[in-house]
């Protein structure tokens, strides 16, 4: 168990429809990680945020969007959702907010499925 | 761009049969070298962290290996609980993503 947790586990919705998707982090851990794993693309890094603010943007979507609340607990908003968005979505977390440098734990993952 | 490269894609193991994974990478400037091992559905786990050439990291049956340009996962006597997908990551100085993860070496340990 990494400390890291993350709910829903399974998540099902249909075209169109939006999500949310919440990780808290490990305790005293400060940056937070978004992750997208698909068969075919493995992790995909989406964004990362340190102690509330935006830190760090990847390959993320306009239409997904996250946000770092002041208990430090992170949500992942899916929105106008496509079937390809069907995968695990994980979230990670580390003490420092350099991601390069520090090891991430990451929580048990998300299943999203639209149909 | 950078890169990461894992080979094999997958490797069958008798159980007690010693092999190595490979994790080669082209990055602009290497900050951390991290495995990790994904069991099916789940979260991945950390493994080890290299930081320079020339460092070992040891645990249990596994020792994690860099050089300037790869780095090696040596998983000694495996046995069939090591199977697992193992994943390779760097962290670079370059562009805006913390880590970047190769798409790992999906490792199977029959008894």
């Amino acid at each position: 168990d990494s400390g890291v947790t993350q709910t829903p586990k399974h998540l099902i919705t249909a075209t169109g429809q939006r999500v949310t998707l919440r990780c808290s982090p490990r305790s005293g851990d400060l940056s937070v990680y978004w992750y997208q794993q698909s068969l075919d693309q493995g992790l995909q890094f989406l964004i990362q945020y340190y102690n509330g603010e935006e830190r760090a943007k990847g390959n993320i979507l306009e239409r997904f969007s996250a946000q770092q609340f002041p208990d430090l607990h992170s949500e992942l908003n899916l929105s106008s959702l496509e079937l390809g968005d069907s995968a695990l979505y994980f979230c990670a977390s580390s003490v420092e907010p350099a991601g390069a440098y520090n090891e991430q734990f990451f929580g048990p993952g998300t299943r999203l499925t639209v149909l | 761009e950078d890169q990461v490269t894992q080979s094999p894609e997958a490797l069958r193991l008798q159980e007690g049969e010693s092999s190595s994974l490979n994790c080669s990478y082209t990055v602009s400037g290497l900050r951390g070298l991290f495995w990790y091992r994904q069991d099916p559905g789940k979260g991945p786990e950390f493994l080890f962290t290299l930081y320079s050439a020339g460092e070992e990291k040891e645990k249990e049956r596994l020792k994690a290996t860099l050089t300037k340009k790869e780095s090696f996962l040596h998983i000694t006597a495996p046995k069939p609980e090591d199977s697992a997908t193992y994943l390779c990551a760097v962290g670079t100085r370059s562009g805006n993503t913390p880590l970047v993860f190769g798409k790992g070496t999906r490792l199977s340990v029959i008894a």
